[in-house]
């Protein structure tokens, strides 16, 4: 069964370094979204993507926030200069699209930020 | 603007007993209805959804789920719970009334602990 893979799983990083979180959506798949839970906390809505661009984002994705699909396959997130408060596990999601709404998510890549 | 509720922050429940976890949504027209299951340190798992049509929707593992409208209510149950069923679980809402399909509101979550 088709799932969604993201990588790494783990990533450390110092304040103030850019990171990009990557995952592979499921195939032929419309929709593709990030969220994000910080630890103990409900899992929250960053950012939409649809027809190659953004669809939809929520007051978190701020400009320190950008997303692509630079081949097609991949989908990322990167987060320009990091803050202790971005420490959090990141989820990919893909959703087909045609009527079928239902969103797939990754394992998630957990970072954390010293 | 949606959002969801989950009044149990936690509940206990013996192996073999039924279980009841509530999720109340505020939206303006029909939702999308979803629950997600979360094991320690994994990712989401979706267990079931709703659309439209049947209310009493049927879903992965055993779960149902049931809509009703004039409470704003979505509640997950099991006739009879297993171990492996401890695990936090999630109630969302997506609005798709602009026909994309737009980003899930998720409730706070209620974590299932099984008792032996």
């Amino acid at each position: 069964e088709p799932e969604v893979t993201q990588t790494p799983s783990h990533q450390v990083t110092q304040m103030g370094q850019e990171v990009i979180l990557r995952c592979v959506p499921i195939s032929n798949h419309l929709y593709f979204y990030w969220y994000r839970q910080i630890l103990g906390q409900k899992v929250e809505f960053l950012v939409s993507f649809y027809n190659n661009e953004i669809s939809e984002k929520s007051e978190i994705f701020d400009d320190q926030f950008s997303v692509e699909r630079p081949d097609g396959s991949n989908f990322t997130l990167k987060i320009r200069s990091t803050k202790l408060e971005d420490s959090a596990m990141y989820f990919c999601a893909s959703c087909p699209g045609g009527l079928r709404y239902e969103q797939y998510f990754g394992p998630g890549t957990r970072l954390t930020v010293t | 603007a949606q959002s969801v509720t989950q009044p149990d922050i936690h509940i206990t429940v013996s192996e073999g007993a039924s279980l009841e976890l509530r999720c109340n949504y505020s939206y303006g027209a029909t939702p999308y209805l979803f629950w997600y299951v979360q094991s320690p340190g994994q990712g989401l798992q979706l267990l079931l959804k709703y659309f439209s049509g049947d209310t009493l929707v049927q879903g992965i593992k055993g779960f149902e789920a049931e809509f009703k409208r004039s409470q704003s209510s979505f509640n997950l149950r099991k006739p009879s719970v297993h171990w492996s069923d401890a695990a936090e679980y999630f109630c969302a809402v997506g609005d798709y009334s602009g026909g994309g399909a737009d980003g899930l509101t998720f409730g706070k979550g209620t974590h299932l602990i099984i008792q032996p």
